[in-house]
């Protein structure tokens, strides 16, 4: 089956431009994650979805950084007025749970580039 | 707040050398324990989980965790690498019904042939 979908796969983008960047969970996976992956650095946790409520938006960086879900479906993570410390590959990930997790699928991620 | 600490950010080894990564992390209450791989290239797949029971949990390419509740460590073992397991490996805990994966800053490593 099918795995997690994200597109574009790259972005390249002017500074202070806005970028859309998606992601298809699996099919009937309540939970839904995005992750950023600056260079050389771990995973930062940005925002999760439960159905398309947000519990938890506490990774946000800041008011530039915003994301909606439709359903169960698709995600999309939109930066707005792009900075270039915004570089980094966003990674999103599903589970067929929320609250307690049994398995996060993840994407191949949207490398942002911003120049 | 949780977090997830891995002391280990880089490692060197050479073939058939002896694996241990660590993993710490600050919860009080029940937890899911992961550790995922990223392969150079590749999205992060799972390596193995900790839900319950036998603290010794064993996943995939004869990578193994042991999960110690009273040191809050979950660390990954494997008695003999390969030049294949060079990769990125991730730490993750979700803390009680949180909802919420929390990553580790990530152990690159890398083998020697």
């Amino acid at each position: 089956g099918a795995g997690v979908s994200q597109s574009p796969s790259n972005k390249v983008t002017e500074k202070g431009k806005d970028v859309e960047l998606r992601c298809d969970p699996i099919s009937g996976h309540t939970a839904l994650y995005w992750y950023r992956q600056r260079l050389g650095q771990g995973l930062e946790f940005l925002i999760y979805f439960q159905g398309n409520s947000a519990p938890d938006k506490s990774g946000l960086p800041s008011d530039r950084f915003s994301a909606e879900r439709t359903g169960e479906s698709v995600s999309t993570l939109t930066i707005q007025r792009t900075q270039q410390e915004d570089s980094a590959v966003y990674l999103c990930a599903s589970s067929p749970t929320g609250g307690r997790i049994t398995e996060a699928f993840f994407g191949q991620g949207t490398r942002l580039t911003v120049v | 707040a949780q977090s997830v600490s891995q002391h280990n950010h880089h490692v060197i080894l050479s073939e058939a050398a002896s694996l241990e990564l660590g993993c710490n992390y600050s919860y009080g209450g029940t937890v899911n324990l992961f550790w995922y791989v990223q392969y150079p290239g590749q999205h992060l797949q799972l390596l193995l989980k900790y839900f319950s029971g036998d603290p010794l949990v064993k996943g995939i390419k004869g990578f193994e965790a042991e999960f110690i509740k009273s040191k809050f460590s979950f660390n990954l073992r494997k008695p003999s690498v390969q030049w294949s397991d060079t990769a990125e490996y991730f730490c993750a805990v979700n803390a009680g019904n949180t909802g919420k994966l929390i990553f580790g800053q990530g152990t690159t490593l890398q083998v020697k042939p």
